[in-house]
């Protein structure tokens, strides 16, 4: 089965640097690549996601980048500000009319004001 | 609001009681998920329905039955618990052809 592996486990940036995770993953035949913030106490909520057919995808102040070759994605959250602390988790899932998707043992991003 | 909802926020039971995590989705996706959340862990998939029927059982012990009735719930059914299967359990679902999932609010479940 899939395997996601996730660094650094915790992260700690000042305000205003960038912030970036990586995450690799084993099987060839995924092809959706989504991130997950989860904020204290609350649920995972999507914050991006790539697909396999596309190299780097940009949202705003959040960017992910995918190299199929070496199996290994990165999400970069530039200009971080305090609300973005929260653990960050990458997942990969693969085709098929529902998703298994394995997820990543998270990041604990901690931006300090 | 995501429009999946979990019932009850938070549970505390001992290991020889039986209780039943609810998830109800009100986005007319068409696959539902449990997950367990636990310190430290990944998010580990337990369960996956698709058109109601079960297609993943990732090896979790038969302490932990799940049960969708219809597309709009789902169910964790729990019985002779350990305290190691104190955790976080959430709820996702998603629309079959597109992949984001959507996620509950979760059952914090503590066995003593």
């Amino acid at each position: 089965g899939e395997n996601v592996e996730q660094h650094p486990s915790t992260l700690s940036v000042q305000e205003g640097d960038s912030a970036v995770i990586k995450c690799t993953y084993s099987d060839s035949a995924s092809n959706y690549f989504p991130w997950y913030k989860q904020e204290l106490g609350k649920r995972p909520q999507l914050i991006i996601d790539i697909r396999s057919n596309v190299g780097e995808k940009k949202d705003q102040r959040i960017a992910v980048t995918l190299n199929k070759t070496a199996k290994h994605f990165s999400l970069h959250i530039t200009e971080t500000q305090p609300e973005d602390s929260a653990v960050y988790f990458c997942a990969a899932s693969g085709p098929g009319g529902y998703q298994k998707v394995t997820f990543g043992t998270g990041t604990k991003l901690q931006v300090i004001p | 609001e995501t429009g999946v909802t979990q019932t009850p926020r938070h549970l505390v039971m001992g290991m020889t009681n039986k209780k039943s995590l609810k998830c109800e989705q009100h986005l007319g996706h068409n696959a539902m998920y449990w997950y367990k959340q636990s310190a430290k862990k990944p998010l580990e998939l337990m369960f996956v329905y698709s058109l109601e029927e079960r297609v993943e059982n990732n090896s979790v012990p038969s302490r932990f039955s799940p049960e969708c009735p219809n597309s709009s719930h789902l169910f964790l059914h729990l019985h002779t618990l350990q305290p190691e299967d104190s955790a976080l359990y959430l709820c996702a679902s998603s629309q079959g052809n597109s992949n984001e999932q959507f996620f509950g609010p979760g059952t914090r479940l503590t066995v003593l």
